[in-house]
C-alpha cells in the first residue's frame, strides 16, 4: 500500500519568514495531493491540493510543489502569522481509493 | 459548501456502554465516508471505509465487531462502539467525500469519547 512519509515533525519560525514543509509517497498511482491544517481540537481543513497532471498551485500566501518523479510535494507558506500556527498533514490518494496521511507537522509561527 | 456534521462532540460514560456517533453531509451526497481515531499530537489513523450500502472495508487491526459502521444512506454514516472500555477513550473523526477521484475529503468536528 501506500506509504506518506513528512517532515519535518515540528517546525518554528518567526513571523514573517516561510516555511515549507515535505512529504514523499510511495506509490505511483497516486494522483491527488491535499494538504490539511488541523488548529488545536477542531477539525482538519483543506487548505491546497494539487493533482498530478500539474507541478505547482499557489493560493495567496500558499503554494505546493509536486515532482511526479521523484514522488515528493512540498508545501510552502511565505510571510508567516500567527494565526497559520497549526497542525500541517499532507495526503496521497490514488483516484478515487482512500487517502493516506503523513503524520503531521506542527508549526509554531512565534510573533 | 461541503459541511460535514459530527455528533456528539463529546461523550463520557460507564465501561460496557455501547456509543454511536453519527456523521452527515449535510450539503452535499458522501459516497464515501471515512473514519479515523486521533490520539493526542498525533496523526489520524484510519479505520474504516465506508460507501453508501455496502459493508464498510476496516484497516488491519481493526476490530469490525467493535467498531460497528453503518452507511445507509449518501448523506449518514454511523459508528458505533460496543461494550466500550477504557482503552477505547480517544478522539474519533469522520469525513466524508464526494463521488469520483481527485476529491478532498470533508471532516466533521470530531467526538471526544471517554470511558469510565
Amino acid at each position: 500500500g501506500e506509504n506518506v512519509e513528512q517532515h519535518p515533525s515540528t517546525l518554528s519560525v518567526q513571523e514573517g519568514d516561510s516555511a515549507v514543509i515535505k512529504c514523499t509517497y510511495s506509490d505511483s498511482a497516486s494522483n491527488y495531493f491535499p494538504w490539511y491544517k488541523q488548529e488545536l481540537g477542531k477539525r482538519p481543513q483543506l487548505i491546497i491540493d494539487i493533482r498530478s497532471n500539474v507541478g505547482e498551485k499557489k493560493d495567496q500566501r500558499i503554494a505546493v510543489t509536486l515532482n511526479k518523479t521523484a514522488k515528493h510535494f512540498s508545501l510552502h507558506i511565505t510571510e508567516t502569522q500567527p494565526e497559520d500556527s497549526a497542525v500541517y498533514f499532507c495526503a496521497a490518494q490514488a483516484n478515487a481509493g482512500k487517502s493516506t496521511f503523513g503524520d503531521g507537522t506542527t508549526l509554531t509561527v512565534k510573533p | 459548501g461541503a459541511v460535514v456534521s459530527q455528533h456528539p462532540s463529546w461523550v463520557i460514560c460507564k465501561s460496557g456502554t455501547s456509543v454511536k456517533i453519527e456523521c452527515r453531509s449535510l450539503d452535499f451526497q458522501a459516497t464515501t465516508m471515512f473514519w479515523y481515531r486521533q490520539f493526542p499530537k498525533q496523526s489520524l489513523m484510519l479505520m474504516a471505509t465506508s460507501n453508501e450500502g455496502s459493508k464498510a472495508t476496516y484497516e488491519q487491526g481493526v476490530e469490525k465487531d467493535k467498531f460497528l459502521i453503518n452507511h445507509a444512506s449518501l448523506t449518514l454514516s454511523t459508528l458505533t462502539v460496543t461494550s466500550a472500555h477504557p482503552e477505547d477513550s480517544s478522539f474519533y473523526i469522520c469525513s466524508a467525500r464526494g463521488d469520483g477521484g481527485g476529491q478532498p475529503q470533508h471532516f466533521g468536528d470530531g467526538t471526544r469519547l471517554s470511558i469510565l
